[in-house]
């Protein structure tokens, strides 16, 4: 079936760090990509996503890639902030298929000052 | 309202007690969903409505839940003869058509189920 599959954390950072969280899917057709962020006390909501092979989503200073020929969805920001402790969900949609989104098992990440 | 609103945000029932979880979506969204959280996990999909049918539900995990969407807006997520295992938070989202695999899905708080 439709899977994905992220690094495991906790994973502990400093402020001004570099930061990458892999992902990877394993799908029978063409999915869309998502990156979920779960905040302290705060609901799922919506970081980025794409949609198609080679296209890039990007918000709040985080990018990640849809790369077809790796089935990865990488997510990266160049410098985290105090404010980017959170839960990040990678996640996948089948398209033409059920609107059900397929969520990995969530990477919680720890920035210090 | 502007988001997707849940309640009650908590439950605490008895073992063997049926619970009844409620999700107004976003106004104009035809498309509602209802995941379940289990505590360190990612959630994962119970079923989704187009309009008033349940277009998947495929992720129920047995005939003790059901859902209802009777006039395409408000969702009841329902569960019988609960069981212990049935404790997680139970997410509801919406998203504006629902179509192609690519609409945003917009999630509320989450209901938070304890079943003693």
């Amino acid at each position: 079936g439709n899977s994905v599959t992220q690094m495991e954390g906790p994973v502990t950072l400093s402020e001004e760090a570099f930061l990458t969280i892999n992902c990877t899917y394993t799908a029978t057709g063409y999915p869309s990509l998502f990156w979920y962020v779960q905040y302290p006390g705060e609901g799922l909501q919506l970081l980025l996503k794409a949609t198609k092979a080679d296209d890039k989503g990007s918000n709040k200073g985080f990018e990640a890639t849809y790369r077809k020929e790796t089935t990865s969805f990488h997510l990266e920001k160049g410098s985290v902030q105090v404010s980017d402790s959170a839960v990040y969900f990678c996640a996948l949609i089948m398209q033409g298929g059920s609107e059900k989104l397929v969520f990995g098992k969530g990477m919680k990440l720890t920035v210090n000052p | 309202g502007a988001g997707v609103s849940q309640t009650p945000s908590n439950k605490v029932t008895e073992k063997g007690k049926y619970v009844e979880l409620r999700c107004d979506p976003i106004s104009g969204h035809t498309a509602l969903y209802w995941y379940r959280q289990s505590l360190g996990q990612g959630p994962e999909f119970l079923i989704y409505f187009q309009g008033t049918g349940a277009a998947d539900d495929s992720g129920l995990p047995n005939d003790r839940f059901f859902a209802v969407r009777p006039e395409g807006s408000v969702s009841t997520l329902k569960i019988q003869r609960t069981e212990r295992g049935d404790s997680a938070v139970y997410l509801c989202a919406s998203s504006l058509k629902g179509v192609l695999g690519t609409d945003t899905q917009y999630f509320g708080p989450g209901t938070r189920l304890t079943v003693l």
